[in-house]
């Protein structure tokens, strides 16, 4: 198993550019997560997809902030335009339902992103 | 809203030493589950040890194990045989059985293990 995929895994950008990054869940996966890693707040949820429709974006900070999961193999966490305070690690994280390991997120290597 | 507190940022253990780190969380839910994951500098999140509510059994992980005490919402994570890889940032986890399946964080303790 090749576990979840980021990518890319380092993205330093300027303020006022799209930045986009890419997540592949876990084969047979149904839940796809994406959280956010800083000093300030930790770790915490953007938002979590089920079956690829969004469940709980409550944690989308603000409208610069989009995601989407166009299939099963594939999701996009988009900032348009990117601020410096947007600079954080951003994990995916995927998990199946209905077996044992339902219990369990999977996460991926996180990408760093650098708003300069 | 669910929270979760870890109120040591850093902890020290020599070799081979046990260490306990503490966490609280806040629920008004009787079903859920906890975690602990560990985080090394290659900041990949690693699942330690997990713990349902509804069994009164602590887990156990080989050198890891769990003091799980629902009443006082309390889930300490207990190293045995510290080992110099055992150097990372632990990460409490709560996430609630139904309803929402998102993982709440506390803040992290900073784990040292001196040789």
């Amino acid at each position: 198993d090749a576990g979840v995929i980021q990518s890319p895994r380092h993205e330093v950008t300027e303020m006022g550019q799209e930045v986009t990054l890419r997540c592949k869940p876990i084969s047979g996966h149904d839940y796809l997560f994406w959280y956010r890693q800083t000093m300030m707040r930790g770790l915490e949820l953007l938002i979590y997809f089920n079956n690829n429709v969004p469940i709980d974006d409550s944690g989308m900070p603000e409208d610069r902030f989009s995601a989407k999961m166009p299939n099963a193999s594939f999701s996009t966490l988009k900032i348009q335009p990117s601020e410096p305070r947007d600079s954080a690690v951003y994990f995916c994280a995927s998990t199946p339902s209905g077996t044992s390991d339902y219990n369990e997120q999977f996460f991926g290597p996180g990408t760093r992103l650098t708003v300069l | 809203a669910q929270t979760v507190t870890q109120s040591q940022p850093e902890m020290s253990v020599q070799e081979a030493e046990t260490v306990t780190l503490s966490c609280t969380y806040d629920t008004s839910e009787s079903d859920y589950y906890l975690f602990w994951y560990k985080q090394p500098p290659s900041r990949q999140m690693i699942l330690v040890i997990r713990q349902e509510a509804y069994k009164q059994q602590n887990a156990t992980e080989n050198r890891f194990s769990v003091n799980f005490q629902k009443a006082a919402k309390s889930f300490s994570l207990k190293i045995s045989d510290s080992q110099l890889g055992d150097a990372a940032m632990y990460f409490c986890a709560y996430r609630a059985n139904f309803g929402n399946e998102k993982l709440t964080f506390g803040t992290g303790t900073r784990l040292t293990i001196i040789p």
